[in-house]
């Protein structure tokens, strides 16, 4: 099993660029988050899924969106890059019938310069 | 939002010594769960606790969830040096669909 697969690993944007981060997970996994961690903080959770074409906002979400057309993936846009987007992206995902806790992918490096 | 406040930010310690680190909030929680996060990798889950007062451990590493459901703490006994890392405490309200509080982190450094 390959988990929660994250792509790319590393991005500098320019600012007012759009990127997608890419998020898949192949343990059929309902729950899906996206939280950004920034240096010496903890993670914040910016938009949630509970299932395909089902999404909600987190506690962060401007300047954010994302979809969910399928169990499996679940992009994370920025349309207009800002500095303050500068962060480690995590995916995540969960079985969601218990608070089993979390799998996470291994991250996404952005930097908006 | 809810938070959850880790103590401490960092500790430098000698290998073999003991580490104790904790969280609180002012809000109560139905699960307490601690990862830790290696370098360039994203968090991985060390110990999950479901039940006010329970002590559960892991090897080398045991948390309890308070009795106020408040709070909890990690001890990592006889440090070594492959426990370098951030340590996160995240907390579960039951407000739906499992999202997570996380605290701030604790990051171990181990002199060898």
């Amino acid at each position: 099993n390959a988990g929660v697969t994250q792509t790319p690993k590393f991005r500098i944007l320019k600012i007012g660029q759009s990127m997608t981060l890419q998020c898949a997970q192949d343990m059929n996994h309902n729950y899906m988050y996206w939280y950004r961690q920034d240096p010496g903080m903890g993670l914040k959770l910016i938009y949630y899924s509970v299932g395909a074409g089902i999404t909600d906002k987190g506690e962060v979400p401007n300047g954010y969106n994302v979809s969910r057309s399928t169990t499996e993936d679940f992009p994370l846009r920025l349309e207009l890059a800002a500095p303050s987007q500068t962060s480690v992206y995590f995916c995540a995902s969960t079985v969601g019938q218990e608070a089993y806790g979390y799998t996470f992918g291994s991250g996404t490096r952005l930097t908006v310069v | 939002g809810q938070q959850l406040n880790q103590s401490p930010q960092s500790m430098f310690i000698q290998e073999g010594e003991d580490v104790s680190m904790n969280c609180t909030s002012s809000s109560i929680f139905n699960t307490w769960l601690w990862y830790k996060q290696d370098p360039g990798e994203g968090p991985v889950l060390l110990i999950a606790l479901y039940k006010a007062g329970e002590l559960t451990s892991n090897g080398r590493l045991t948390a309890q969830f308070g009795i106020t459901r408040k709070d909890s703490f990690l001890n990592i006994s006889a440090s070594i040096p492959s426990d370098v890392g951030i340590y996160f405490c995240a907390g579960q309200g039951g407000w739906g669909a499992q999202k997570l509080v996380f605290g701030q982190g604790t990051r171990l450094t181990i002199n060898p």
